[in-house]
């Protein structure tokens, strides 16, 4: 597509509940990555991937969050068990490989805004 | 470690003045520098990016920055505010040395121009 699409773009959940967040990078870019935005912060690294090499994961905040991309280009964020301090707006972005070009540009999605209620 | 400072979570100014966001960093090697917009209820959108080469870069919407490695500063500026430019922005950096994979983003300044 033309951009990075994230879906839904609005969760409501129950505390406790599982929640899954859906991204499909832009065309042809190999790097996808998610970070989370709460409100009045900055943006925190959560996951990066990169083609078919082992994901970073040295931002996930516990053990309750995971993310696979699965074929190289739809990824998945999954939260489970979600408490309140969940509460974010997450983003996911996506680039052309960084090795060699670490000047890359990242794209951002709109964001799913969740909301743990 | 990598780091980026924007000093001012608030930069006011009136419409058809010039405006600066600044920004500092922080990093071990040379960086690769980036600012983003981001309008209310809306994703980042990317406005301009340094990597290498000429220190004044310009990007979208009118806006420039200026890359000042002794003062590792890259402050994003625009000679004339229009109310539109209301919006947070974003200072972000990159270790070209250390290869990190992230983006290391400030926690952004709130720009309102008044009409």
């Amino acid at each position: 597509g033309a951009g990075v699409s994230q879906s839904p773009s609005n969760k409501v959940t129950e505390k406790g509940k599982d929640v899954e967040l859906r991204c499909d990078p832009i065309s042809g870019h190999t790097a996808l990555y998610w970070y989370r935005q709460s409100l009045g912060q900055g943006l925190e690294f959560l996951i990066y991937f990169q083609g078919n090499s082992a994901p970073d994961k040295s931002g996930l905040p516990s053990d309750r969050f995971s993310a696979e991309r699965t074929g190289g280009s739809v990824s998945t964020l999954t939260i489970q068990r979600t408490q309140q301090e969940d509460s974010a707006v997450y983003l996911c972005a996506s680039s052309l490989a960084l090795q060699g070009a670490g000047g890359n540009t990242i794209y951002f999605g709109e964001g799913s805004w969740l909301t743990v209620v | 470690a990598q780091s980026v400072a924007q000093p001012e979570d608030q930069v006011n100014v009136a419409e058809g003045n010039p405006l600066t966001v600044k920004c500092t960093y922080s990093v071990s090697g040379n960086p690769y520098l980036f600012w983003y917009v981001q309008y209310p209820n809306r994703g980042l959108q990317f406005l301009l990016k340094y990597i290498t080469g000429d220190n004044l870069v310009k990007g979208s919407y009118g806006f420039e920055a200026e890359f000042n490695k002794s003062q590792t500063s890259f402050h994003l500026k625009k000679p004339s505010a229009l109310v539109s430019d209301s919006a947070l922005y974003f200072c972000a950096v990159r270790d070209a040395q250390t290869g990190a994979n992230n983006l290391f983003f400030g926690t952004g300044t709130r720009l309102t121009v008044i009409p």
